[in-house]
């Protein structure tokens, strides 16, 4: 399985402003895609970003609140736009393995409070 | 909606006995489940999945059942061990490979 680095591993911000997310994969992967996990809740998908094409959002998430970067086959970022304290999640990225989807293996997350 | 449910937020079981997770989903377009584990402060493990064509799927410890006439799978540990002690996550693929997750099921496993 690919090994998944993720920076910052915690943050607290202040409400207004931005924080980027990056996730560092040690293979070259087609597919990554971005989490969230608010507190108590479980996983819920926020975009899948694939290389070399615009990232594609969940129902209920939009481009101009988290932008995505996939630069190249190993990084991609994902900035949290204007936070306010419902932003408050852990943020994980993951990656598909093989030439499947179906099993993803993820980073250790990004813990973001927001006061 | 909540297409994959895990109705048990906790369960508690003693060292040595079986556990027996549980997860039921809405959608028969399912075709991929996947269960994985996670301690706090860490991101979700990859721990055993089974494909909707099959109704079994053992890796040493690890079972998964799965009844499609009931849209139920279940996730067997035995015999448990303090160190699976974790939130277990059951998981969905839908036919856009896309994973949907359920709440979660906190195990607890004491000698």
């Amino acid at each position: 399985s690919a090994v998944i680095s993720q920076k910052p591993s915690r943050d607290i911000c202040q409400r207004g402003t931005s924080l980027t997310i990056q996730c560092q994969v040690d293979s070259q992967v087609t597919m990554m895609f971005w989490y969230r996990q608010q507190p108590g809740q479980s996983l819920t998908l926020i975009a899948t970003a694939n290389q070399g094409s615009e990232a594609t959002y969940e129902s209920g998430f939009v481009i101009d609140k988290f932008p995505i970067s996939r630069p190249n086959l190993t990084f991609s970022t994902l900035t949290v736009s204007n936070m306010s304290p419902e932003d408050s999640s852990i943020y994980l990225c993951s990656v598909a393995s093989g030439g499947s989807s179906y099993e993803q293996y993820f980073g250790p997350g990004t813990r973001l409070t927001v006061t | 909606d909540q297409q994959v449910k895990q109705n048990s937020p906790s369960l508690s079981v003693q060292e040595g006995r079986i556990s027996i997770l549980n997860c039921d989903y809405t959608n028969s377009m399912f075709d991929y489940f996947l269960w994985y584990k996670k301690y706090p402060a860490e991101g979700p493990t990859f721990l055993i999945s089974i494909s909707s064509i099959k109704d079994k799927n053992e890796d040493g410890r690890f079972t998964v059942f799965l009844n499609k006439s009931a849209k139920h799978l279940s996730l067997h540990i035995v015999p448990s061990q303090p160190g699976d002690s974790a939130v277990y996550f059951c998981a969905a693929s839908n036919i856009q490979n896309k994973l949907i997750f359920g709440a979660g099921t906190r195990l607890a496993v004491h000698p």
